[in-house]
């Protein structure tokens, strides 16, 4: 089952502009990790954070993660018209037991960067 | 990070034909993972496919549906059986980089399934 929430559903912003996507989830993490997809394409990796994390920056992004309200954050900074996709987050348990490995995704944001 | 190939890219099958979609990691994974996307959806986990036994299925999903080869550390096939105009939806093999719980997990280009 989908454990987690993500919000906006979608998100429509001028070239420029910061984007940010929200994600709940239900249980304990051991990691978190956030993709993008274009087109119904395939996914690309963005960031991951680790449940000790609590902010992450890879380039334009920025990511942040709140275990006591099992949510995270991802900012875009400077975003651009090639940055129009869906942005996913993904949680996975923590080590061991059947949940190992899997990952659990949110609904989706569908971002929308208009030149 | 882990390079992973998928075959075919997209399809367009017949209602109650079969496809099997290959999945090539660019090296060897303990673990990889089948995951389906219906039109509008997000992803939800098959089955963890493993090297050596069968593949363990998630709620909802069956093995005569879905059966599923791992034939070595590499390599994983899903098969879609019996297809019908719900199976239309992005299929998707994962595998994690490397060992650690921390590690990142990459997906597959995605195989784009259509039946009619």
């Amino acid at each position: 089952s989908q454990q987690g929430e993500e919000d906006p559903q979608a998100l429509s912003i001028q070239e420029g502009e910061n984007a940010t996507m929200n994600c709940s989830y239900k249980t304990s993490i051991n990691n978190l990790q956030w993709y993008r997809q274009n087109s119904g394409r395939g996914l690309v990796h963005l960031i991951l954070i680790r449940s000790n994390e609590r902010e992450k920056h890879s380039g334009r992004l920025r990511v942040t993660l709140d275990t006591s309200k099992k949510s995270s954050s991802l900012l875009i900074t400077a975003s651009r018209a090639a940055d129009t996709a869906s942005y996913f987050c993904a949680t996975s348990a923590n080590a061991g037991g059947t949940s190992y490995g899997k990952l659990t995704f949110g609904q989706g944001t569908i971002l929308t960067v208009h030149p | 990070s882990a390079v992973i190939s998928q075959k075919p890219s997209r399809d367009i099958c017949q209602r109650g034909t079969s496809l099997t979609i290959q999945c090539q990691v660019d090296s060897q994974v303990t673990m990889m993972f089948w995951y389906r996307q219906q039109p509008g959806q997000s992803l939800t986990l098959i089955a963890t496919a493993n090297q050596g036994s069968e593949a363990t299925y998630e709620s909802g999903f069956v093995i005569d549906k879905f059966p599923i080869s791992r034939p070595n550390l590499t390599f994983s096939t899903l098969t879609v059986s019996n297809m019908s105009p719900e199976d239309s939806s992005i299929y998707l093999c994962s595998s994690r980089a490397g060992r650690s719980s921390y590690n990142e997990q990459f997906f597959g280009p995605g195989t784009r399934l259509t039946v009619l």
